[in-house]
């Protein structure tokens, strides 16, 4: 348990399909991210949120909706996905990043899109 | 253009060997430098941080590097084990207070008993 909590661990959908990703953390961070994470590929940087406000949409399409309703919780609504955003979506959270401390990652969500 | 780079070869090494890994980069002034370790299918877990005015820091068997005229940060692992087998990150903040940080595709290190 790494204090961040991501479910479902495992998620087949549709591309016709609405899901929603959610990420829990109670560790007191004011910081949370959505990360995509591909086969040989670096971590991508999807959305950030620093004290609930959206500071970062790193260019991620609009089939892509988060939203972030407290400090603790962050969400990651899907609708009419692709089969290339199969991947494994990473949530983390941080306590001010401007103080150089490190991520805090939940386990991951493994999306595939059929 | 801007870029992390760590060598993407799997890092096979020896039992009680020290494992050497390598991240550079491109183009950023990061203050801050980071490294994670990752295990198939689970979240990376933050292990190092460093600090653009400090050369070294060390915890336990591990200990980093950070070179930022070479632009460099090295990541040993002494007396290695088995258990230590994972893929390691490298990640950094371009652009220090902005909550980002960009990572590196990983190296994956096997200690062979």
């Amino acid at each position: 348990e790494t204090g961040v909590t991501q479910t479902p661990r495992h998620l087949v959908m549709g591309m016709t399909n609405k899901k929603s990703l959610k990420c829990e953390q109670h560790l007191g961070h004011n910081a949370m991210y959505w990360y995509k994470q591909s086969a040989k590929k670096p971590l991508e940087l999807m959305f950030v949120y620093n004290f609930k406000e959206q500071t970062e949409n790193n260019s991620v399409p609009s089939r892509f909706s988060p939203e972030c309703p407290n400090s603790s919780h962050l969400f990651l609504h899907l609708h009419t996905l692709q089969p290339e955003d199969s991947a494994l979506y990473l949530c983390a959270s941080s306590q001010d990043s401007s103080q150089g401390r490190g991520y805090t990652f939940g386990s991951g969500t493994r999306l595939t899109v059929v | 253009s801007q870029k992390i780079e760590q060598n993407s070869e799997a890092l096979n090494i020896q039992e009680g060997k020290t494992a050497t890994l390598t991240c550079n980069y491109t183009n950023y002034s990061p203050a801050y430098l980071q490294w994670y370790r990752q295990d198939p299918g689970r979240g990376p877990v933050f292990l190092l941080l460093i600090r653009e005015n400090e050369k070294e820091k060390r915890k336990e068997r591990l200990k980093v590097t950070f070179d930022t005229t070479l632009k460099q940060s090295l990541f040993h692992i002494t007396a290695s084990q088995p258990a230590d087998s994972a893929t390691y990150l490298c990640a950094l903040e371009p652009t220090s207070g902005t909550y980002k940080y960009i990572f590196g595709t990983g190296t994956r290190l096997k200690v062979l008993a």
